[in-house]
């Protein structure tokens, strides 16, 4: 099945810092993305839709200005955390799908962010 | 808000039938029932969909009720490598947006 690579797999980082995390698709094209993030224990929690070439559609709650999206190509969309704080600790997850309409969507293996 | 149901945890003997059940008695007409699982600290992996009929892969098989109104996963021959979260997901039309619900944490015993 296509792949979806996601990098760096494990982060941790300081407080006050940014931190960028990349999400590859590596055998198809995406023009949409989609990005989770998951706290120990509980549910993936949708935070955006990274669509490529024009702006993120960013879910109810969700701080655009706290996490930047950039799909700058077909294959690539980066999240980064700005100013990172302990809360912001998680396992965020990015999924890809190619454009035929009944097919199903790829999950990247994840990325743990520790901030200290 | 997700639109599917699942009980919360199951347990299998290794061996046996895993019978994962999902409501989703809102679902619309033209919207696909979508299975992952997700094994500890690993992004999810696609297991199988469907609409209206059922579905089998090398995987599993997936039956969906005639109403639609709930559908149940089945892994024939459940080993200790399927122990996980598994997640039934409608699929939103014209998109691969997924509302995740809370998922069925199976646990296959030796």
């Amino acid at each position: 099945g296509a792949v979806v690579s996601q990098h760096p797999s494990r982060v941790i980082c300081k407080s006050g810092t940014s931190v960028k995390i990349e999400c590859r698709s590596l055998d198809f094209q995406a023009t949409t993305m989609f990005w989770y993030r998951q706290f120990p224990k509980q549910s993936l929690m949708l935070m955006a839709t990274s669509n490529e070439g024009s702006k993120a559609t960013y879910e109810q709650g969700v701080e655009k200005d706290k996490f930047l999206i950039n799909h700058a190509s077909l294959t690539l969309s980066t999240l980064t955390v700005t100013s990172a704080h302990p809360e912001d600790s998680s396992f965020y997850i990015c999924s890809a799908s190619g454009q035929a309409s009944n097919t199903e969507a790829f999950f990247g293996q994840g990325t743990r962010l520790t901030v200290v | 808000d997700a639109k599917t149901t699942q009980p919360p945890s199951m347990d299998c003997a290794e061996g046996r039938a895993a019978n994962l059940p999902c409501n989703h008695s809102t679902i619309s007409g033209n919207e696909y029932v979508y299975w992952y699982r997700q094994i500890h600290s690993q992004g999810p992996q696609y297991i199988i969909h469907g609409l209206k009929n059922n579905e089998t892969n090398e995987m599993a098989s997936l039956i969906i009720t005639e109403d639609r109104k709930s559908s149940t996963l089945i892994l024939p021959h459940a080993t200790l490598r399927d122990t996980a979260v598994y997640y039934c997901i409608v699929r939103v039309v014209g998109t691969y947006k997924y509302i995740f619900g809370t998922g069925t944490r199976l646990k296959v015993l030796a």
